[in-house]
């Protein structure tokens, strides 16, 4: 079965500041990979994801990811975070033909004003 | 709004005594899923439903049982709640179309269950 590594849980840092996430997946086979994000009190809710084509992902609220194959990773990066940003991010990932999403164990990140 | 709905958002239940959290949705999506996610633990799949085909994880225990009337509405049955079921309870959905692994999935909000 897969499984999803996410390093990092807590990560505090300034507004303005640059992110970067990282996302390493073990599955050799086709994958498809998904950035979820939990803002405080609300529900999970997509922020990108990639299945085939441009290896590098632009989501919404100016979040983008690069999947690397050869690395297995699908790390998220924002160039200047802002307080709303603050939020639980989660790494997520299905295989070719299956719906089942194996999540990481997410990153709680803190932005401070 | 289209939308996924989860009643109660928090639920409080004895040791062994039988609890159902429900789930609805305006998506008139195909498939509805079950997640159980434990604190500082990623949100772990309990089954799904493809339309009325239901779908059970191997490690699901089977104190976990589920329902779907309708497409609308999913249930999750815990028969006897332990202390080790603590935890939210995460309903999705997703379309089921085609590419169903690359079917982005529809949150509700969770539920909390505690148990005493």
């Amino acid at each position: 079965a897969q499984s999803v590594s996410q390093h990092n849980h807590h990560v505090i840092l300034s507004e303005a500041a640059s992110l970067e996430l990282g996302c390493n997946y073990s599955y050799g086979g086709t994958v498809n990979l998904f950035w979820y994000v939990q803002y405080p009190g609300q529900h999970l809710q997509l922020l990108l994801k990639y299945f085939s084509g441009d290896p590098l992902v632009k989501g919404i609220k100016g979040f983008e990811a690069e999947f690397i194959k050869s690395k297995f990773s699908f790390n998220l990066r924002k160039p200047s975070v802002q307080w709303s940003d603050t939020a639980e991010y989660f790494c997520a990932v299905t295989t070719y033909g299956n719906n089942r999403l194996a999540f990481g164990k997410g990153n709680q990140v803190v932005v401070i004003p | 709004d289209a939308m996924v709905i989860q009643n109660p958002r928090y639920q409080v239940t004895q040791f062994g005594k039988p609890v159902t959290l429900s789930c609805s949705q305006t998506l008139n999506h195909n498939v509805m899923y079950w997640y159980q996610q434990k604190s500082s633990q990623a949100p772990k799949l309990l089954f799904h439903y493809y339309d009325k085909d239901f779908n059970n994880e191997a490690d699901t225990p089977d104190n976990f049982q589920s329902r779907r009337p309708n497409t609308s509405f999913c249930f999750l049955d815990i028969r006897s709640p332990g202390l080790g079921d603590a935890a939210m309870y995460l309903c999705a959905t997703s379309r089921g179309e085609r590419t169903i692994s690359t079917d982005t999935q529809y949150f509700g909000p969770g539920t909390r269950l505690t148990v005493l």
